[in-house]
């Protein structure tokens, strides 16, 4: 079945410091993924996809990710967090058999000064 | 820029009422699609339209209808409103295929049902 995992429900980072947040998925066919961000009170936001090509994707605000096809993983990066990181993460996975689109269940970054 | 508006960013409503949420886009995509938001959760498809006067049922359709008589509109109906059905709806829209395109999303509608 098609899935997607968020395995941390927080991560906190200080203010300079490199960021992670994981997202792991399972889909038959080719995946389709995606990164979107949720501010308080407002809608999601897209970061950046990967469809194929390059496992490196960059996107939005400085934010990139990694494609990973044995690990199935597709973690988002920042080398240098800001304060304004801070908010809701969302991983997102589409698969080319089912052509639905999946969410994970978010992972809420903080990120102190 | 693509713009998703909800008509409401905040509703309250009684139990049993019969409840209308208006979504409308700008961008002339054919799909849109209406999602609720629950804390732990993530984000669950209720409903979909991949043009006008077609749906298709998502993840969680019970209790819910929806409407798109025109491209640029899509309507959530809470058929006889419910305490369970509280919640943030999001609406969205996208161009091609679903799974491999982006969705534009609006900015939601908080929804309390008492």
């Amino acid at each position: 079945a098609q899935s997607v995992a968020q395995p941390e429900d927080q991560v906190n980072v200080a203010e300079g410091n490199p960021l992670t947040v994981k997202c792991t998925y399972s889909v038959s066919g080719n995946p389709y993924l995606f990164w979107y961000v949720q501010y308080p009170n407002r809608g999601l936001q897209f970061l950046l996809k990967y469809i194929t090509g390059d496992n490196l994707v960059k996107g939005s605000y400085g934010f990139e990710a990694e494609f990973n096809k044995s690990h199935t993983s597709f973690h988002l990066k920042k080398p240098s967090a800001l304060v304004s990181d801070s908010a809701l993460y969302f991983c997102a996975s589409g698969s080319s058999n089912t052509g639905k689109l999946i969410f994970g269940q978010g992972t809420t970054l903080q990120v102190k000064p | 820029d693509v713009k998703v508006t909800q008509s409401s960013r905040y509703l309250v409503k009684r139990t049993g009422e019969k409840v209308f949420l208006e979504c409308v886009q700008d961008m002339d995509h054919e799909n849109m699609f209406w999602y609720r938001q629950d804390p732990g959760l993530g984000l669950r498809l209720i409903y979909f339209s991949y043009d006008v006067k077609m749906k298709e049922k998502g993840d969680i359709p019970e209790g819910y209808s929806v409407s798109r008589e025109k491209k640029e509109r899509f309507s959530l109906i809470l058929e006889s409103a419910s305490t369970n059905q509280t919640s943030m709806y999001l609406c969205a829209s996208s161009i091609g295929t679903p799974a491999s395109q982006p969705q534009h999303f609006g900015d939601g509608t908080r929804l309390s049902i008492l």
